[in-house]
């Protein structure tokens, strides 16, 4: 039941553009995403829910596949504080969240 | 507005000992969730609380165990420690139950267990 997420980790240089991916085997009602740096707590990036848009800010959107269960997170232009680890925490209706194992994201000078 | 508090940051126990948690939620916030966060295991769901009833229950032994108060302020005990249990535990709060709620993080309890 635990989402997975591709890739494990991600090297890029500023201004690169990422791509992470998150897949469940269950049918989903929202999928959360988080970004997590080193020894802080996970920090909400945005959350797409089942029949709604896609969501963004700044330069990080989201996208949902209901269909499919799965959902990307699109980075682009990435900067150096994009670095840290990105969690996809999927839900189904009986409230129980999964979340993946992460995405490690390296921005390089 | 404070966010979710845990209490202690940093614990050091040793193997065989119990160990108690504490976590308050946002104000406002009534469902409060556990999760162990290890390394290349992600974050493992442990249990969630709302309105002092435990609601659901990830795939942990009995020696994890919880509760919630009237105030929605939760703790979570882990009995007979094992080397294992090394980890960071995570409470999170949301307003209400329901996948559309946004999950806010506390800074976790960081414990070791030697």
């Amino acid at each position: 039941q635990q989402p997975v997420q591709s890739p494990q980790a991600v090297i890029l240089r500023e201004g690169e553009d990422a791509v992470i991916n998150c897949s469940s085997s269950k049918a989903l009602y929202s999928v959360h995403w988080y970004r997590q740096k080193h020894g802080e707590a996970p920090v909400f990036l945005m959350i797409l829910l089942k029949g709604g848009e896609q969501k963004g800010h700044e330069k990080i959107s989201a996208s949902f596949n209901e269909k499919k269960q799965q959902s990307s997170l699109y980075l682009t232009a990435s900067q150096l504080s994009y670095s840290g680890t990105y969690f996809c925490g999927t839900a189904s209706l009986g409230n129980q969240f999964y979340f993946g194992t992460g995405t490690s994201l390296t921005v390089i000078p | 507005k404070a966010g979710v508090t845990q209490t202690p940051r940093y614990l050091i126990k040793t193997r065989g000992q119990q160990v108690t948690l504490s976590c308050s939620p946002i104000s406002g916030h009534r469902s409060v969730s556990w999760y162990q966060q290890t390394p290349g295991q992600g974050l493992q769901f442990l249990f969630e609380y709302f309105s002092e009833t435990q609601r659901n229950k990830g795939n942990f032994p009995g020696r994890f165990s919880g509760r919630q108060f009237s105030n929605s302020r939760s703790e979570m005990n882990v009995s007979t420690l094992e080397l294992g249990d090394s980890a960071l535990y995570l409470c999170a709060s949301t307003r209400d139950r329901g996948p559309g709620n946004t999950i806010y993080f506390g800074e976790g309890s960081w414990l070791t267990v030697v």
